[in-house]
């Protein structure tokens, strides 16, 4: 079985100042990671994802996620955070073959400040 | 270009009434289909998919049930909704073999 693990339920950060939010899974096969965000009262959008190759992925707003398989981490960085950014994101894993079932972490609320 | 439809957007139900809401996208064929509830500071359970028409694989049992009648359609149905159904009800279909998702704007049931 897969899970994913959110550490910060919330994340307050100023405006232009660096943020990362932190996403640990765990599986026993190969597995694709994705990160969403989700703006209020809105569905989730995907913002990046990982699949295979460079384990470095961008967005085109800016964040960037590097998929470490040693720590079997994903962690969602942004250099220079706006205010539009403020929203929640979550993480998630799916593992390859099969079903391809998709296990998401509980969300990491970014609140930027002013 | 795919889209996904959801409504309604928001909905207001009394206790012991019925439910159903509709999901449907447009672009794909033959799309596997789900239904996720989000619970106020929770995060997403998924509470039903389809491979395909007529089939509906449960993940969480409750009283709710969900219909596929026609190919990029996906209805979640209840016959007497709870306190406890209120939430975020979000539909999503997924493209190609990696898993990636797609979600709709979402529907926001409030049961009093």
């Amino acid at each position: 079985a897969q899970s994913v693990t959110q550490l910060d339920s919330q994340v307050p950060v100023f405006e232009e100042a660096p943020v990362e939010l932190r996403c640990n899974y765990s599986s026993s096969v190969s597995v694709y990671l994705f990160w969403y965000v989700q703006y209020p009262n809105q569905g989730l959008q995907l913002l990046l994802k990982y699949l295979s190759g460079s384990t470095l992925v961008e967005s085109i707003n800016g964040f960037e996620a590097e998929f470490n398989k040693s720590q079997t981490s994903f962690h969602l960085r942004k250099p220079s955070v706006h205010i539009s950014d403020t929203a929640e994101y979550f993480c998630a894993v799916s593992t390859s073959g099969g079903y391809q079932k998709v296990t998401f972490g509980t969300g990491t609320k970014l609140q930027v400040i002013p | 270009s795919q889209t996904i439809h959801q409504w309604p957007a928001t909905l207001v139900q009394p206790v012991g009434s019925p439910l159903s809401l509709e999901c449907t996208v447009e672009g794909t064929s033959n799309p596997n289909l789900y239904w996720y509830r989000q619970a106020a500071g929770r995060g997403l359970q998924l509470l039903f998919y389809s491979v395909g028409i007529g089939q509906i694989s449960s993940e969480v049992p409750q009283n709710l049930s969900a219909s596929r009648p026609q190919d990029r359609q996906f209805i979640l149905s209840s016959k007497k909704l709870l306190l406890s159904d209120s939430g975020f009800y979000l539909c999503a279909w997924r493209m190609g073999q990696t898993g990636t998702q797609y979600f709709g704007p979402g529907t926001r049931l409030l049961v009093l």
